[in-house]
């Protein structure tokens, strides 16, 4: 089957801190894996995807690079802002049939 | 211009109402979701249409009844509600099955008294 494995949160880092959130699937078949972010108060916005192995996706100074070899698909970002404040969820697409497959979210504070 | 629009943004009620929450997309995508996120942020899909026709139809009590009158429309009707049905609901669409990313709206929190 497919599913998501995330990191738990809360985590709180401060400003200018570097960020990790550890992000690995199950799947059959070859997924596109995505990062999305939830600022508070509003719905989820697309931060960056990958469509196939090796890829990097790229956006806002965050990073993932996916990694057939090891089911990852880990977010990093080199140093966070405050603004950078809110809940991080790791995604999958099948190739097949048209659902999305979430993690559990991570909640990332970041203080001045 | 919203791509994804759904109201109410809110919705307080007595248990045992019905209630109906609407979504409208402008983006022309074929495929549209009902998501529920629980307090703990958890993400669940609950309904999914492709063209009006419903795909997925996740474990979920038959209180919850997706509607579609046109591809662009897919509204979530409650009946009967609950203490538990409190949540923040998520319209989202997609322009076709798999790989593509999702467009969400900025949620329904609704509040069972």
């Amino acid at each position: 089957g497919n599913s998501v494995t995330q990191m738990e949160g809360p985590v709180t880092l401060s400003e200018e801190a570097f960020l990790t959130i550890n992000c690995t699937y199950t799947a059959t078949g070859y997924p596109s894996l995505f990062w999305y972010v939830q600022y508070p108060g509003e719905g989820l916005q697309l931060l960056l995807k990958a469509t196939k192995a090796d890829d990097k996706g790229s956006n806002k100074g965050f990073e993932a690079t996916y990694r057939k070899e090891t089911t990852s698909f880990h977010l990093e970002k080199g140093s966070v802002q405050v603004s950078d404040s809110a809940v991080y969820f790791c995604a999958l697409s099948a190739p097949t049939g048209n659902q999305f497959y979430f993690g559990t979210g991570t909640s990332l504070t970041v203080i001045p | 211009d919203t791509a994804v629009s759904q109201t109410p943004k809110y919705l307080v009620t007595q248990m045992g109402n019905d209630k109906s929450i609407k979504c409208e997309q402008n983006l022309g995508h074929d495929t549209m979701y009902w998501y529920k996120q629980d307090s703990k942020k958890f993400l669940k899909i609950m309904f999914s249409y492709n063209n009006k026709e419903l795909i997925i139809n996740e474990t979920v009590p038959n209180r919850f009844s997706p509607k579609s009158p046109d591809k662009a429309h897919l509204n979530l009707h409650i009946n009967s509600l609950e203490l538990g049905d409190s949540a923040v609901y998520f319209c989202a669409s997609s322009q076709e099955q798999g790989g593509e990313k999702l467009f969400f709206g900025s949620g329904t929190q609704l509040s069972v008294l």
